[in-house]
């Protein structure tokens, strides 16, 4: 297992057009979050699953925006109706969560342009 | 919005200890400090993380305030690989980080 691992790594669509984004993270991770990041600021948090249990949203994810943890193993984040105002990088983490131990661990991203 | 306050930017030569401040005087006592970094176009990558006593690890240490209001990172012997975004964050047992815009850590030679 070498980490979280997210596809597409790069994604550029058209205004309009759905998008899908997956998700895998490392090997019996319970938590799995979702963060937006936009050039030159800090990653926002979007939302996050307890096993399939999607536990909050962020008031950033409209409803253009669905996430989806299905079996509790790899999620998927669909953005519907693109707007050039969605290109970021869009980062998936996760965690195990025992204890105090709840380092969460990112991926690589998936970069998303809206053209 | 972050709940801790970082200097925008700072400066440190190879071979030095870095040490990045942070305050967060409304963390509540079940909120942990963390902190990650962020290296250009990659993920954040995990450092460490603390209540309330001082932590160590192979990457730094964090030293925390006894009234848990601020805290520092250090890294002991600062190279040209630690050239990233530092964030520090505040977050509870669930995980949720709130990340503020960081501290800009330039290591130069």
């Amino acid at each position: 297992d070498t980490g979280v691992s997210q596809n597409p790594r790069h994604k550029i669509t058209k205004r309009g057009q759905n998008v899908t984004f997956r998700c895998d993270p490392i090997s019996e991770h319970n938590r799995l979050y979702w963060y937006r990041q936009t050039l030159g600021q800090g990653p926002e948090f979007l939302t996050y699953f307890q096993n399939e249990a999607q536990l909050e949203k962020s008031r950033l994810l409209s409803d253009r925006f669905s996430a989806e943890r299905p079996k509790g193993s790899f999620s998927t984040l669909e953005i519907q109706r693109t707007e050039q105002g969605d290109s970021a990088m869009y980062l998936c983490a996760s965690s195990q969560a025992f204890g105090l131990n709840t380092e969460a661990f990112f991926g690589q991203g998936t970069r998303l342009t809206v053209v | 919005d972050a709940k801790t306050t970082q200097p925008p930017s700072m400066d440190c030569a190879e071979g030095r200890a870095a040490n990045l401040p942070c305050n967060h005087s409304t963390i509540s006592g079940n909120e942990y400090v963390y902190w990650y970094r962020q290296i250009h176009s990659q993920g954040p990558q995990y450092i460490i993380h603390g209540l309330k006593n001082n932590e160590t690890n192979e990457m730094a240490s964090l030293i925390i305030t006894e009234d848990r209001k601020s805290s520092t990172l250090i890294l002991p012997h600062a190279t040209l690989r630690d050239t990233a975004v530092y964030y520090c964050i505040v977050a509870d047992s669930w995980g949720k980080l709130q990340f503020g815009a960081g501290t800009q850590v330039v290591v130069t030679p």
